[in-house]
């Protein structure tokens, strides 16, 4: 079946903009997570859904991210007034259930760049 | 600060031989951790996990050690092949009751020789 996909795979954007990234989870999927990867550093978790629940936003590193989860389905990372820090690799990745043992499935990512 | 550190972050090893990837935690609250590999232009996959209350947990070629003491995992590839040429991730998660967030490494590239 189709795996957790992306979009756009590249964004190149000018400082001060705003970007929406998206993500498709797989088909089913009730947790869906964003991590980051800047240059040279591990992944950082970022954002977490499940289902209905409040989201668990500890992760996200200003008031400028702000992600939606619609329908229990699709999600979109928002950055507003984007800034040079932000570049980075964006990876969503969705899970059968949150708990542990059930693996989480990456998407490819979106390569966002802030000139 | 980096909670879970790969201090290696490139390894070359002939194929055929063992590959040995380490990663270090400081997080003493951690009692899961993975191991995620990953190919240029996509995701992480995952590749083998291991609970705390065990000290070792093998799946083919691909075996990880834990030793809770020292805060020190470790994936044995053996025998190591082409296609295990990849960025390994190791990962690690605390008990949170329903949300697996995962703390990640920096990667260690991993060259088979062939």
């Amino acid at each position: 079946g189709a795996g957790v996909s992306q979009s756009p795979s590249n964004k190149v954007t000018e400082k001060g903009k705003d970007v929406e990234l998206r993500c498709d989870p797989i088909s089913g999927h009730t947790a869906l997570y964003w991590y980051r990867q800047s240059l040279g550093q591990g992944l950082e978790f970022l954002i977490y859904f499940q289902g209905n629940s409040a989201p668990d936003k500890s992760g996200l590193p200003s008031d400028r991210f702000s992600a939606e989860r619609t329908g229990g389905s699709v999600s979109t990372l928002t950055i507003q007034r984007t800034q040079q820090e932000d570049s980075a690799v964006y990876l969503c990745a969705s899970s059968v259930t949150p708990n542990r043992g059930h693996e989480q499935y990456f998407g490819p990512g979106t390569r966002l760049t802030v000139t | 600060d980096q909670q879970v550190k790969q201090n290696s972050p490139s390894l070359s090893v002939q194929e055929g031989r063992i590959s040995i990837l380490n990663c270090d935690y400081t997080n003493s609250m951690f009692d899961y951790f993975l191991w995620y590999k990953k190919y240029p232009a996509e995701g992480p996959t995952f590749l083998i996990s291991i609970s705390s209350i065990k000290d070792k947990n093998e799946d083919g070629r691909f075996t990880v050690f834990l030793n809770k003491s020292a805060k020190h995992l470790s994936l044995h590839i053996v025998p190591s092949q082409p296609g295990d040429s990849a960025v390994y991730f190791c990962a690690a998660s605390a008990a949170n009751f329903g949300n697996e967030k995962l703390t990640f490494g920096t990667g260690t590239r991993l060259t088979i020789i062939p």
